[in-house]
């Protein structure tokens, strides 16, 4: 069975900051991970993924993620958070692209 | 190249009752998956489609119904609507080639009164 955890409900940080929303995992087989925003009243778009391949991906927007197979975790960053990247980020896991698993989510709010 | 979309967008329906969401698969997918999301949750999988048959299923009870259509767009019924049910619908379509990213509608937001 796969499973996904966010630490941290809500997360704040001034425009300017580093942005860290933390996702832990877990998963019997390889996993494919990924990080989705979802704006008020909107549906869920793709920031980044992760399948195969270099552990550090790049996704829309300045953001990134890391695989850390040792940790179980792929922590989504930001080196400089802006207005508009205030949203609901939910960490989701997949076993070879099917039956994926979110996370609860972490609303990000960014203060000016 | 048309995005996945969803109808209605908005939906207030009375305990009870039945309910039919649609959803139209991104151009070039052949797989659709449902997903519940009540409010202030993630996404909760209901089921998923490929090929007009039923490829998965999560923990929800037989009153949540499914069909996929030949140009693969898709429909979730709902018996016997309750007060839980209320939540944002959403679906997303995928294409089975391997290394899958599933691309999501704006989703129903089902009100059960």
């Amino acid at each position: 069975a796969q499973s996904v955890t966010q630490l941290g409900s809500h997360v704040s940080v001034s425009e300017g900051a580093l942005v860290l929303l933390r996702c832990n995992y877990s998963s019997s087989v390889p996993p494919y991970l990924f990080w989705y925003v979802q704006y008020p009243n909107q549906g869920l778009q793709l920031l980044l993924k992760y399948t195969t391949g270099a552990t550090l991906v790049k996704g829309i927007n300045g953001f990134e993620a890391e695989f850390k197979k040792s940790e179980t975790s792929f922590h989504l960053t930001k080196p400089s958070a802006h207005m508009s990247d205030a949203a609901e980020y939910f960490c989701a896991v997949s076993n070879y692209g099917q039956n994926f698993v979110f996370g609860p989510g972490t609303r990000l709010s960014v203060l000016p | 190249e048309t995005g996945v979309t969803q109808s209605p967008t908005h939906l207030i329906k009375t305990r009870g009752q039945q309910v039919t969401l649609r959803c139209s698969s991104q151009s070039g997918h052949n797989t659709v998956s449902w997903y519940q999301q009540a409010l202030g949750q993630g996404p909760q999988f209901i089921f998923q489609y490929y090929r007009e048959e039923e490829n998965g299923r999560g923990n929800f009870p037989p009153r949540f119904s499914g069909l996929q259509f030949p140009n693969y767009s898709s429909e979730l019924n709902v018996n016997a609507l309750e007060l839980d049910d209320s939540a944002l619908y959403l679906c997303a379509s995928s294409s089975q080639t391997g290394q899958e990213t599933q691309y999501f509608g704006p989703g129903t937001r089902l009100l059960v009164l």
